[in-house]
């Protein structure tokens, strides 16, 4: 079946740097795309969206990235603070399903 | 505001029993669901509401049960509990099946012997 990948499951970044998670996707009908951040011992918290008639979208301090030639999505967190260190999710909803598909997600860990 | 509430946080069962997991929002969303967390994956969804007196199923529903009597709650039920169904709960909720972000709670980890 179809379904939403992440390239890298831990992500280690300097603090003050950029950090760059990135996410594969394979259903070209999907039209809506969705990052979440899990910090330990929480739910999901919404980060930022885009939709498939959008090449990019800004945010506070983050950007995702849509490219749906080569189906790939990326989220950018600029200057990473150590309240950054969690876990991130991409998700996205295939066509009229607007039922969200997940990634595995990947750790993002912040070195001092 | 507290959001979606999900108790309890922590559960520990034996094989074969049965529990019901809590959710509630406070928010008047129509749409609330459950997800199951399993390490290494991504949520994956279990049974959804559109409202009060709806409900069907999602990716995963085998071995649990809803119902929506009221906007507000959502709870989840385990008849018979068996080691694959550990894993973490996470209740969420939205405006409608369309609205994006849906809100979280923190999460019920269950854990079946």
């Amino acid at each position: 079946g179809e379904s939403v990948g992440l390239h890298l499951p831990t992500l280690s970044v300097q603090e003050g740097d950029n950090s760059i998670i990135n996410c594969a996707y394979s259903n070209s009908a999907s039209d809506y795309f969705i990052w979440y951040k899990q910090e330990s011992g929480k739910g999901p918290q919404f980060i930022i969206d885009i939709r498939s008639n959008m090449d990019k979208r800004q945010g506070q301090r983050v950007t995702v990235l849509l490219n749906k030639t080569v189906k790939h999505l990326s989220l950018q967190i600029a200057a990473t603070q150590p309240g950054d260190s969690a876990v991130y999710f991409c998700a996205e909803t295939p066509g009229s399903n607007y039922q969200l598909i997940w990634g595995a997600g990947t750790k993002l860990i912040i070195k001092p | 505001n507290a959001g979606v509430t999900q108790t309890p946080k922590f559960q520990v069962l034996k094989t074969g029993q049965s529990m019901t997991l809590q959710c509630a929002q406070d928010m008047n969303h129509e749409y609330m669901s459950w997800y199951r967390q399993d390490p290494g994956m991504g949520l994956r969804l279990i049974h959804y509401s559109v409202g009060a007196g709806i409900t069907d199923q999602g990716e995963v529903p085998n071995g649990y049960n809803v119902s929506r009597s009221t906007t507000e709650d959502f709870p989840l039920r385990l008849l018979s509990a068996a080691p694959s169904q550990t894993s973490v709960y996470f209740c969420a909720s939205s405006w409608d099946r369309r609205d994006q972000p849906q809100h979280f709670g923190d999460g019920t980890r269950l854990s079946i012997l």
